[in-house]
């Protein structure tokens, strides 16, 4: 079974501008998860999508958004990108019932000039 | 604000040798837990998930969950070069669905 997809690795974008960051989920997960992870601050929780609904959403500006397709797939917006955004995003799918554990993709590493 | 303490380490064992990671978290309503590995320069990976006080077994590893001191923990037996890496502990803090809370990691060298 293919694990968690996520494009691009990489991407260096310039202070202002937008990104979109997307994740294909583990075939048969419908729980989609985002996090952040930077060395001062480590893994930190974005947000959840189910059902293409956002279930949980962590403490981020709402600079950060997501949105969920009907097969699952999710993708993850950052506009008007600041130097801190800079970080490793991981996206993590996991079966529908609570307490499942995440199956973490390889991330995204978004470096902000 | 939910929390997960870990002993940021390093922690450095000999190979062949008893690593032991430990982990505490603040919610006492929370109801799984979780190790994962996360070499450098790569994504976390799941080693164990414990839901029930007391001890589970996978291989090498032993994860030892205790809910009344809020305290869950990892041993490697027989540790491994390979098995050099952070362990990171989650807990899922979410009312519904999922919304894990992570520790910054313990970072694990076994010395060949």
């Amino acid at each position: 079974k293919a694990g968690v997809t996520q494009t691009p690795r990489y991407l260096i974008k310039t202070r202002g501008q937008q990104v979109t960051l997307s994740c294909s989920p583990i075939s048969g997960h419908r729980s989609v998860s985002w996090y952040q992870q930077t060395p001062g601050q480590g893994l930190q929780f974005l947000f959840e999508y189910f059902s293409e609904t956002q279930r949980n959403k962590g403490n981020f500006p709402g600079r950060f958004s997501g949105r969920q397709f009907s097969n699952s797939r999710s993708e993850m917006n950052v506009s008007t990108l600041e130097l801190g955004d800079s970080a490793l995003y991981l996206c993590a799918s996991s079966l529908v019932q609570k307490n499942s554990p995440l199956h973490f993709g390889n991330g995204t590493r978004l470096t902000v000039t | 604000q939910k929390e997960v303490e870990q002993n940021s380490g390093p922690l450095s064992v000999p190979e062949g040798a008893i690593a032991s990671l430990n982990c505490t978290y603040s919610d006492r309503g929370s109801q799984s837990f979780f190790w994962y590995r996360q070499y450098s320069g790569k994504s976390p990976e799941l080693i164990m998930f414990i839901y029930s006080n007391g001890d589970k077994e996978d291989g090498r590893f032993t994860a030892q969950l205790n809910k009344a001191s809020q305290y869950v923990s990892l041993l490697i037996r027989d540790s491994q070069p390979s098995d050099s890496a952070t362990y990171l502990c989650a807990v899922n803090g979410g009312d519904t669905g999922n919304q894990f809370y992570f520790g910054t990691g313990t970072s694990l060298t076994v010395i060949p």
